[in-house]
């Protein structure tokens, strides 16, 4: 069955700081891979995908994540987060767009 | 981008009544819709997959008698919550996909909050 993990609930990081978002899943096939980000209010934002080819993904807000197969990890990553970073991020898998499977979400609190 | 609109943003209801929950695509059409549910500290779990001028399909475990989705038009889906108990209190999100040349893309509202005394 199709499963997303990310194991972080709440992660706090320091303005300027690095951000490594975690996230593990278990597909069956070749996954599709998905970071949104969700802030009050607002809808899901698509941040970055993966479908095939360069395993490092460049997405927006300067954000990128990296698959790693071996490790059935699609971590999100920013090298410098920015107060209006804060807010919910959700990993997901799905086959393309069709019915996503989404992970519970870490909640990103960005400290002056 | 892509703007999927929902109405209304909250609605508290009595126990026993029905609820409507629109879901507009507002600058492009899409034959295909999603209706998810989020629970708190939880994440996003897709209740059914709704199509144009078609019945929607289900996923397991969702009551297709209780929660009615209509998908009347390439512009909008509805979810109307029937007999609505104090357990259907959630987080509703819908999701509209577009499609162009580079794929397929889904798009998501801004949810709607029901509450059900």
């Amino acid at each position: 069955a199709q499963s997303v993990t990310q194991p972080d609930i709440h992660i706090t990081v320091s303005e300027g700081a690095s951000l490594e978002l975690r996230c593990n899943y278990s597909y069956g096939a070749t996954p599709y891979l998905f970071w949104y980000v969700q802030s009050p209010g607002q809808g899901l934002q698509l941040l970055l995908k993966y479908f095939s080819g360069d395993t490092l993904v460049q997405g927006i807000k300067g954000f990128e994540a990296e698959f790693k197969r071996s490790q059935s990890s699609f971590n999100l990553r920013k090298p410098s987060v920015h107060w209006s970073d804060a807010a919910e991020y959700f990993c997901a898998v799905g086959a393309g767009f069709q019915k996503l499977v989404f992970g519970t979400g870490t909640r990103l609190l960005v400290s002056p | 981008g892509a703007v999927v609109s929902q109405h209304p943003s909250r609605v508290i209801c009595k126990s026993g009544t029905s609820v409507k929950i629109e879901c507009r695509s507002l600058d492009f059409q899409a034959t295909t819709m999603f209706w998810y549910r989020q629970f708190p500290k939880q994440s996003l779990m897709l209740m059914a997959t709704s199509n144009e001028g078609s019945k929607a399909t289900y996923e397991q475990g969702v009551e297709k008698d209780k929660f009615l989705i209509n998908h009347a038009s390439l512009t909008l889906s509805t979810l109307t919550v029937t007999s609505a108990h104090p357990e259907d209190s959630s987080f509703y999100i819908c999701s509209a996909t577009l499609t162009s040349r580079g794929g397929d893309e889904q798009f998501f509202g801004p949810g709607t909050r029901l509450t059900v005394l």
